[in-house]
C-alpha cells in the first residue's frame, strides 16, 4: 500500500498559471518535506515542517509556497510557474527521533511549464 | 558549504560486483543514506551509515570512513533490475526544531548489462 501518495503525478501548466501540488502520507510521520529535482541534477531541497513549524531554505524563491493544514496532508503552491521550474517535485516523510530517521519519498509529479 | 561527489556513470556485467563511491564536505555529520532512484520514479531508501565500518543487507553494502568523509556502496550479484542511479545523501545540519537536512548528490547512473 502506498504511503507517500502524491497528485497529480502529471501536470501541465502554462506560463505563469498558478499550480498546486498534493501530498498525503499514512505513517503518520511528523516531518514533511517538498525537494525539486531537474533532470540529472540532485533533489533539492525547497522546504520542510516540523509539525506546524514551516523552514524555508534560504534560496528558495518566493514564488513557492506550501501549506501543511493537518499531519497527513502537504500541499506545494507555484504562484507563478517560469519555464524554469519544469521539474520533478519529490514530497517525502520522516520521524524525527534520536538516530537514524529515513525519508521515505512519494512518486512524485513531473511539472512542465509551457 | 556542502559538497558530495559520486561518479556521474558506471557500468557492470550481471552477475559481478560493483563499488559506487562517494566523498562528502558537510559543514556537520549526521549520517549517510544510500537511495535508489529509477528512471521517472521517487528514490527509496537502502542504507544508513552513522557509525564506520560496513552494513550488511543482502545484496547491497555500504561502508563509512567518517575521518576520511568516504562511503561506498557495494551491490553483488548485479541484476538487470538494478540499473538505476544510486543517490548518496548526507544527514548534515541540524536545521532547527529537531529536524536535519538531507544533503544528495547527483547520483551515479549505473546500467548493467547482460
Amino acid at each position: 500500500d502506498a504511503m507517500v501518495i502524491q497528485n497529480p503525478r502529471y501536470q501541465v501548466t502554462q506560463f505563469g498559471k498558478p499550480v498546486t501540488l498534493s501530498c498525503s502520507q499514512t505513517l503518520n510521520h511528523n516531518v514533511m518535506y517538498w525537494y525539486q529535482q531537474k533532470s540529472s541534477q540532485a533533489p533539492k531541497l525547497l522546504f520542510h515542517y516540523y509539525d506546524k513549524d514551516f523552514n524555508n531554505e534560504a534560496d528558495t524563491p518566493d514564488n513557492f509556497q506550501s501549506r501543511r493544514p493537518n499531519t497527513s496532508f502537504c500541499f506545494l503552491d507555484i504562484r507563478s510557474p517560469g519555464l524554469g521550474d519544469t521539474a520533478m517535485y519529490l514530497c517525502a516523510t520522516s520521524r524525527e527521533r534520536q538516530g537514524k530517521a529515513t525519508q521515505y519519498f512519494g512518486p512524485g509529479t513531473r511539472l512542465l511549464v509551457l | 558549504g556542502q559538497n558530495i561527489d559520486q561518479p556521474t556513470e558506471m557500468t557492470a556485467t550481471e552477475g559481478a560486483i560493483v563499488q559506487i563511491n562517494c566523498t562528502y564536505q558537510t559543514s556537520g555529520f549526521n549520517g549517510l543514506f544510500w537511495y535508489q532512484q529509477h528512471a521517472g520514479e521517487a528514490p527509496t531508501f537502502l542504507s544508513y551509515n552513522v557509525l564506520d565500518g560496513l552494513e550488511e543487507k543482502g545484496r547491497f553494502s555500504s561502508f563509512l570512513s567518517r575521518s576520511k568523509g568516504y562511503s561506498y556502496l557495494l551491490l553483488k550479484e548485479l541484476q538487470m533490475k538494478d540499473s538505476a542511479s544510486y543517490l548518496c545523501a548526507v544527514r548534515d545540519a541540524y536545521s532547527g526544531a529537531g529536524s536535519y537536512q538531507l544533503t544528495f548528490g547527483k547520483g551515479t547512473k549505473l546500467s548493467v548489462i547482460p
